[in-house]
């Protein structure tokens, strides 16, 4: 019972560097969203995505980039990597609910990304 | 967008004691108030939650109370355990996080 998988756990990028974090889901949810979470700002979201080819912009969007070719994967690149995007990363997934939104949001374990 | 609000940031109680965490919000559409709780080095997990069709809802030694009409709503933890401390959030909608409140727990 996998839940929402998230590769890598641990990251150090240079600037300017591209990469891309993973995330895969075996629940069949519709819904996946990143978040980036930084100290005293709780989790801020980055995109989200309502199923395969749909993919929206979220809070913070600037300097990262994503797509939904399947219903189980949602990975979120990094083009050009800037000590601003040092955070915690961590990616969810959720049953929509017609006009109700989401349901229960299930969390991955978050990927460290270090920018220098 | 949606302005979410959530105090204390911090909360130190005496194990046994009660804990409120209290959070606002602006979009009077929400129809979802969830609470995540997250430990260290983990993903957040949701704990309780509530539709607006309910004014509060009670699981064993949490509950969540909601007051539309204000817009806020509220995570009660009776009896506390060292075990509760940790950082919780609340996600109206699931659409914007509260900047979290760590409870911790005195043994």
């Amino acid at each position: 019972n996998a839940g929402v998988t998230q590769t890598p756990k641990f990251q150090v990028l240079k600037t300017g560097q591209s990469m891309t974090l993973q995330c895969a889901q075996d629940m069949n949810h519709e819904y996946m969203s990143w978040y980036r979470q930084d100290p005293g700002m709780g989790l801020r979201l980055i995109h989200y995505s309502v199923g395969a080819g749909i993919t929206d912009q979220g809070e913070v969007p600037n300097g990262y980039n994503v797509s939904r070719s399947t219903t189980e994967d949602f990975p979120l690149r990094l083009l050009s990597a800037a000590p601003s995007q040092t955070s915690v990363y961590f990616c969810a997934s959720a049953w929509l609910l017609g006009t109700s939104g989401t349901g229960e949001l299930f969390f991955g374990e978050g990927s460290r990304l270090t920018v220098l | 967008g949606e302005n979410v609000e959530q105090h204390p940031s911090t909360l130190s109680v005496q194990e046994g004691d009660s804990a409120v965490i209290k959070c606002t919000y602006s979009d009077s559409a929400s129809n979802y108030f969830p609470w995540y709780k997250q430990e260290l080095g983990k993903g957040p997990q949701l704990i309780i939650d509530i539709r607006s069709n309910v004014g509060e809802k009670k699981d064993q030694r949490i509950a969540v109370t909601l007051n539309k009409t204000a817009k806020h709503f509220s995570l009660h933890i009776t009896e506390t355990q060292p075990e509760d401390s940790a950082v919780y959030f609340c996600a109206p909608r699931n659409m914007r996080f509260g900047a979290g409140t760590r409870l911790t727990v005195k043994p």
